[in-house]
C-alpha cells in the first residue's frame, strides 16, 4: 500500500526556519513527482510547490519562492521541504501528495501542523 | 496565473438528492482538472482525474464533466457518507491551483 508520512512540524517564530520531511512506501519513489500542498487553520488547500521524479526539476507558487525550498533522496524515499524566512501566514497543515495520472494528487500524506509565532 | 472558482461556497442538501458543484477556470484548461473531498481533520481524497475520470474505488454516483473552462462534479443520489468539503485543482500547468472549495452541508 502506498504510505507517505509527513514529520518535522513545530512551533517556530516568525523569521524562523524549519526542515519537514515526508517518508514515502509502497511505490516507485523515484519515478512519481511529488508535491506539497498546504492549508491554513479553517481554510482551502493550496498548491505551492513540485518536484519531478528525479529531482530535476522543481517548482513553486509566487508566495513561496525564495523562501521554500523543495528537494527529494531518491535512495531514502524521502522528500524534503525547507522552509525559511517563515511568517504567520505560514501557519498551516502541510501535505505531502503524490502525483498521478497525469499530475493530479493520488495519495496524501496525514499532514504535519507548522505554526509561526508573531 | 489561472484563477479556479468553485460555486457554491455552501451547499445544503439532503440524502438522497443530487447534487452539482461547478468549477470555473479564468483560461482554458482542457481536460486538466481533478475533484477532492475532505472530510474534517482528515487529508483530501481524489475522486476524480482529468475532468470526468472516477478514481479507483470511488462510488459511481460521483461523476465529473466539462472542459476548456467550466467543469462540474454531480453526486447523483447523496449519501451520509458525502457530507464534506470538495476542491477542484487545476494540472495543466504550474502552479497547480486550488479552487476556494465548497462545504456540503445536510440540510
Amino acid at each position: 500500500d502506498v504510505q507517505l508520512l509527513e514529520s518535522g512540524g513545530d512551533l517556530v517564530q516568525a523569521g524562523g526556519s524549519l526542515r519537514l520531511s515526508c517518508a514515502a512506501s509502497g511505490f516507485t519513489f523515484s519515478g512519481s513527482g511529488m508535491s506539497w500542498v498546504r492549508q491554513a487553520p479553517g481554510k482551502g488547500l493550496e498548491w505551492f510547490s513540485a518536484i519531478s521524479g528525479s529531482g530535476g526539476a522543481t517548482f513553486y507558487a509566487d508566495f513561496v519562492k525564495g523562501r521554500f525550498t523543495i528537494s527529494r533522496d531518491n535512495s531514502k524515499n524521502t522528500l524534503y521541504l525547507q522552509m525559511n524566512s517563515l511568517r504567520a501566514e505560514d501557519t498551516a497543515v502541510y501535505y505531502c501528495t503524490k502525483e498521478g495520472r497525469g499530475g493530479s494528487s493520488d495519495y496524501w500524506g496525514q499532514g504535519t501542523l507548522v505554526t509561526v509565532s508573531s | 496565473d489561472i484563477q479556479m472558482t468553485q460555486s457554491p461556497s455552501t451547499l445544503s442538501a439532503s440524502v438522497g438528492d443530487r447534487v452539482t458543484i461547478t468549477c470555473r477556470a479564468s483560461q482554458s484548461i482542457s481536460n486538466w482538472l481533478a475533484w477532492y473531498q475532505q472530510k474534517p481533520g482528515k487529508a483530501p481524497k481524489v475522486l476524480i482525474y482529468k475532468a470526468s475520470s472516477l478514481e479507483s474505488g470511488v462510488p459511481s454516483r460521483f461523476s465529473g464533466s466539462g472542459s476548456g473552462t467550466e467543469f462540474t462534479l454531480t453526486i447523483s443520489s447523496l449519501q451520509p457518507d458525502d457530507f464534506a468539503t470538495y476542491y477542484c485543482q487545476k494540472y495543466n500547468s504550474y502552479p497547480y491551483t486550488f479552487g476556494q472549495g465548497t462545504k456540503l452541508e445536510i440540510k
